[in-house]
C-alpha cells in the first residue's frame, strides 16, 4: 500500500462543474496536507494547504480534511479549461522534518 | 522577490559527460530536495538536505551526488551521464512545515 494514494484518472468534467479530487494517506501522525497543481512539462505549484479537520476555502478551491478517516480532498468549483492539469496530494511525514510524501497525482480534464 | 532558481532549464548532453544541475534559493530555507520525474509519472525523491553539510539519499536510488556547502545552494552532479538519466529534475525548498516551493526544473536529455 502506498503512503499517499490518489486515483490517477483522468477525471473529466464539463466546464462550470465541480471537480472533486480525493486522496488517502497511511501515516496517522501526519499534520500538514497540501495540494499542488502541475501543468504538463511544468513544475508543481502549491495551491492549497490545510492543517486541521474541516474545510478551507480559497476562491474556487476548497480543501477538506478528515484525519480520523485519513482522507483529504480538493473541490474545484466552476471548473475552467485552464484548470486542466495534474493535481498532486502531498502529506507531511509525521517526523516533522518538513519532508512531504506525494501521491501519484490525478489528471483533471475540463471540457469546454 | 524570494524564489528558487534552477539552471539550466534544458540540457542535451552526450553519454559519459559530467554534468552539474544548479539549484539556488533566496528564501533562507534550511531544507532542500531533489526530485526526478519522467513525463506523466510520479515525483521520486532522490536527495535531500536539512542544512549545510547535511545530505541524505532519497527513496529512489540515483547515481547522482549532491552537496550543501552554503544554505542557498544545492547542486546535483552526475559524474558520467547515461541515456537512462534522461528525465526532468526538480529542486524544492521549505523553511518549515508550510509546503515546498519548487524551481522551474531542468529537463535533461542524454544522447
Amino acid at each position: 500500500q502506498k503512503e499517499v494514494e490518489q486515483n490517477s484518472g483522468p477525471l473529466s468534467v464539463p466546464e462550470g462543474a465541480i471537480a472533486s479530487l480525493n486522496c488517502t494517506y497511511s501515516d496517522r501522525g501526519s499534520q500538514s496536507f497540501f495540494w499542488y497543481r502541475q501543468y504538463s512539462g511544468k513544475s508543481p505549484e502549491l495551491i492549497m494547504s490545510i492543517y486541521s479537520n474541516g474545510d478551507k476555502e480559497d476562491g474556487r478551491f476548497t480543501a477538506q480534511l478528515n484525519k480520523a478517516s485519513q482522507y483529504v480532498s480538493l473541490l474545484i468549483r466552476d471548473s475552467q479549461p485552464s484548470d486542466s492539469a495534474t493535481y498532486l496530494c502531498a502529506v507531511s511525514a509525521s517526523s516533522n522534518t518538513g519532508k512531504l510524501i506525494f501521491g501519484q497525482g490525478t489528471t483533471l480534464q475540463v471540457k469546454p | 522577490e524570494a524564489d528558487i532558481y534552477q539552471t539550466p532549464r534544458y540540457l542535451v548532453i552526450g553519454t559519459g559527460k559530467k554534468i552539474t544541475l544548479e539549484c539556488s534559493q533566496t528564501m533562507g530555507h534550511d531544507k532542500m530536495y531533489w526530485y526526478q520525474q519522467d513525463p506523466g509519472m510520479e515525483l521520486h525523491l532522490i536527495h535531500y538536505s536539512y542544512g549545510v553539510n547535511s545530505t541524505e539519499k532519497g527513496d529512489l536510488s540515483s547515481e547522482s551526488t549532491v552537496s550543501r556547502i552554503r544554505t542557498e545552494h544545492f547542486p546535483l552532479t552526475l559524474e558520467s551521464a547515461r541515456p537512462s538519466h534522461t528525465s526532468q529534475y526538480l529542486c524544492a525548498s521549505t523553511g518549515a512545515n508550510y509546503g515546498y516551493t519548487f524551481g522551474s526544473g531542468t529537463r535533461l536529455t542524454v544522447v
